[in-house]
């Protein structure tokens, strides 16, 4: 089993308000990462939870605030986004930080 | 630090025509080598991977890819392509050792149309 799954599938979010997206795996992976994906673009590495603790975070806007409750949970706390957030936002895990990578179906978020 | 091109930004090929797809990559030694497909809305799906011993690696739904350290290329190959196989496809570089923490370098893409 290689699924990794991610709510909600889609969003609709105003400026000012405070959401968070969900993912979560049960294949006892040690590492979780978040993507941002514009259209007709590749995914951007966002953050890597490795054993539970943030390895990366790649210069990330302080809007976006990343959780790893446990091994199998990874959030995304969104607030005070912008519109140009709008985008795929894509969640992965692996066995380990070097590793294959298995992503989950996305959450579709548009900021209005 | 590694990088990855797909030269071709679109490709259009008949169903059941072969297919390839080109990726090289630029990376100070034997990097891992990764192809995703993905289609419309969806998330990214693993074809197939390389991260050591046969050159030469097949995947999921007929595809395959071969590794050539002395072009820097790992292109996906399919011989006979279906309607189905209408989608992005990445190319992905991963750098080996742990201070890499896994961080995939993704190609820009190749958008394949298949045609009746």
């Amino acid at each position: 089993d290689t699924e990794v799954t991610q709510t909600p599938k889609h969003l609709v979010m105003g400026m000012t308000n405070k959401k968070s997206l969900k993912c979560e795996q049960h294949m006892g992976h040690r590492a979780m990462y978040w993507y941002k994906q514009k259209a007709k673009k590749p995914p951007e590495l966002m953050f890597v939870y490795s054993y539970e603790k943030l390895s990366i975070n790649e210069s990330v806007p302080s809007r976006f605030s990343p959780e790893c409750p446990n091994s199998s949970l990874l959030n995304l706390h969104l607030h005070a986004l912008q519109p140009e957030d709008s985008a795929l936002y894509l969640c992965a895990s692996s066995p380990a930080s070097v590793d294959t990578q298995y992503f989950g179906p996305g959450t579709r978020l548009t900021v209005l | 630090a590694q990088s990855v091109t797909q030269p071709d930004i679109h490709i259009t090929v008949s169903e059941g025509a072969s297919l390839e797809l080109r990726c090289n990559y630029s990376y100070g030694a034997t990097p891992y080598l990764f192809w995703y497909v993905q289609s419309p809305g969806q998330g990214l799906q693993l074809l197939l991977k390389y991260f050591s011993g046969d050159t030469l690696v097949q995947g999921i739904k007929g595809f395959e890819a071969e590794f050539k350290r002395s072009q820097s290329s790992f292109n996906l190959r399919k011989p006979s392509v279906h309607w189905s196989d209408a989608a992005e496809y990445f190319c992905a570089v991963g750098a080996r050792g742990t201070d890499s923490w896994g961080k995939l370098q993704f190609g820009a893409g190749t958008q394949v149309v298949v045609t009746p």
